[in-house]
């Protein structure tokens, strides 16, 4: 199985200032078919559901603020919020479906 | 617009069963992997199962495998999960998902006597 480990657990972060999520998949999660990196990005908010911010490491979802972003290949992904917004407090979760589904732990994102 | 709608949640005793369904709108169904995911109260996200667009192959996590079915009925644009001989770490919200159509609301699934 592909463990996913993020870090930090948690950040604190001042309004529009940047955060930056990091996530390490166990083994390689590029899918030969596509020379793409089977990773997702999703946020949760208190109470709601996830939503899906940013599939194949890189892609932002149609309607998300492009303050998001995602980069990295290999086994080495981030998510950046470049200016922190009061809306974006959440926890964020990467995952891979390279081989099934796996889940980081979470990272839980607060204002400062 | 994408929608994923479950329903079939409520609580049921230890050694019990419970079937739940997703009902997909919005997309070409049979055109995509589905899967189900739970999260239980105050905990992380935790893939459960998935299925192939024609049903052909199906993958569970092990803590379910053997009592938990996925299955899905394109016709009807639905995803079902048959789960059986239920225990109390079963209790969780169940979400239909996939990382290109999004997720629904949930069903939550409580295991209690």
């Amino acid at each position: 199985d592909i463990v996913m480990t993020q870090s930090p657990d948690s950040l604190a972060v001042s309004l529009g200032e940047r955060a930056t999520i990091n996530c390490k998949s166990s083994q390689s999660v590029s899918d030969s078919s596509n020379n793409k990196n089977c990773i997702a990005w999703h946020q949760q908010k208190p109470g709601q559901p996830p939503k899906v911010l940013i599939n194949w490491a890189s892609t932002r979802v149609s309607g998300v603020p492009d303050r998001f972003s995602g980069s990295g290949s290999g086994t080495n992904f981030t998510l950046t919020i470049s200016s922190l917004q009061a809306e974006d407090v959440a926890v964020y979760y990467c995952q891979q479906y390279y081989s099934a589904w796996t889940f980081g732990q979470g990272t839980k994102v607060e204002i400062k | 617009e994408v929608q994923l709608v479950e329903s079939g949640g409520g609580l049921v005793q230890p050694g019990g069963s419970l079937r739940l369904t997703c009902a997909a709108s919005g997309f070409t169904f049979n055109s995509y992997w589905m899967n189900w995911v739970r999260q239980a109260p105050g905990k992380g996200l935790e893939w459960v199962a998935n299925i192939k667009q024609d049903g052909s192959q199906k993958n569970y996590v092990d803590s379910v495998r053997g009592r938990f079915t996925i299955s899905r009925d394109n016709a009807k644009n639905s995803l079902y999960l048959q789960m059986n001989s239920l225990r109390v770490e079963d209790t969780a919200v169940y979400y239909c998902a996939d990382v290109l159509l999004g997720w629904g609301q949930g069903t939550l699934v409580t295991v209690s006597s």
